[in-house]
């Protein structure tokens, strides 16, 4: 599968701890975006990288969580302290920019599935 | 505010039926819509956008800028739509998407 991947796809934490995920965008790809999803709703923006640089942060994304996307390829996603409302599922996806206001779509990842106890 | 509505949490046909999922969207600015998939334990996909104006897998959908709506409609559904879809606003030059809450589609034998 030449997709964007995620690892891992589940993780269940003690409430307080912290956790990081990974995502893989394809290759090519320069764009690459964080989501969450909780149960019974659609897919909600969390963040934005262009390369390596972070250009857009929904209110969603408090102190405690932070991504990073070094050299432009993956990213990662950290939560610090966690609480039990951060339980969800987090999508990544990615798609390439080619050229002024044009864009590919999205391809999504599978999900990190997230429960803290 | 930047909103997308799906009305309907489940929508129940029989193979065969015509299906409409709605979706409504508010949007100050020029709206693109998409309907994105997800099968049963596969991944978030794209189904079609409004601009490519295609059909995809028999399903169509027109967005009515006058009613802010982008219903998702196929003539005869099959087994093999029963799926998770949900509707999408882009809200940025980049893929930055609002989603509806999503309508889980069942198609009966």
């Amino acid at each position: 599968d030449t997709g964007v991947s995620q690892d891992p796809r589940h993780k269940i934490t003690k409430r307080g701890q912290n956790v990081t995920f990974r995502c893989d965008p394809i290759s090519e790809h320069n764009r690459l975006y964080w989501y969450r999803q909780t149960l019974g709703q659609g897919p909600e923006f969390l963040t934005y990288f262009q390369n390596e640089a972070q250009l857009e942060k929904s209110r969603l994304l408090s102190d405690r969580f932070s991504a990073e996307r070094p050299k432009g390829s993956f990213s990662t996603l950290e939560i610090q302290r966690t609480e039990q409302g951060d339980s969800a599922m987090y999508l990544c996806a990615s798609s390439f920019r080619v050229g002024q206001g044009t864009n590919t779509e999205a391809f999504f990842g599978q999900g990190t599935r997230l429960t803290v106890v | 505010a930047q909103r997308v509505t799906q009305p309907e949490k489940l929508l129940s046909v029989f193979k065969g039926a015509p299906v409409e999922l709605k979706c409504n969207y508010s949007y100050s600015g020029s709206p693109e819509l998409f309907w994105y998939v997800q099968y049963s334990r596969q991944r978030l996909q794209l189904l079609l956008r409004h601009i490519s104006r295609e059909s995809i897998k028999g399903f169509t959908a027109d967005l009515n800028k006058g009613e802010t709506s982008f219903h998702l409609k196929k003539p005869f559904a099959q087994e093999e739509d029963s799926a998770m879809y949900y509707c999408a606003l882009k809200a940025g030059g980049y893929n930055k998407l609002i989603f509806g809450a999503g309508t889980r589609l069942a198609v009966h034998p």
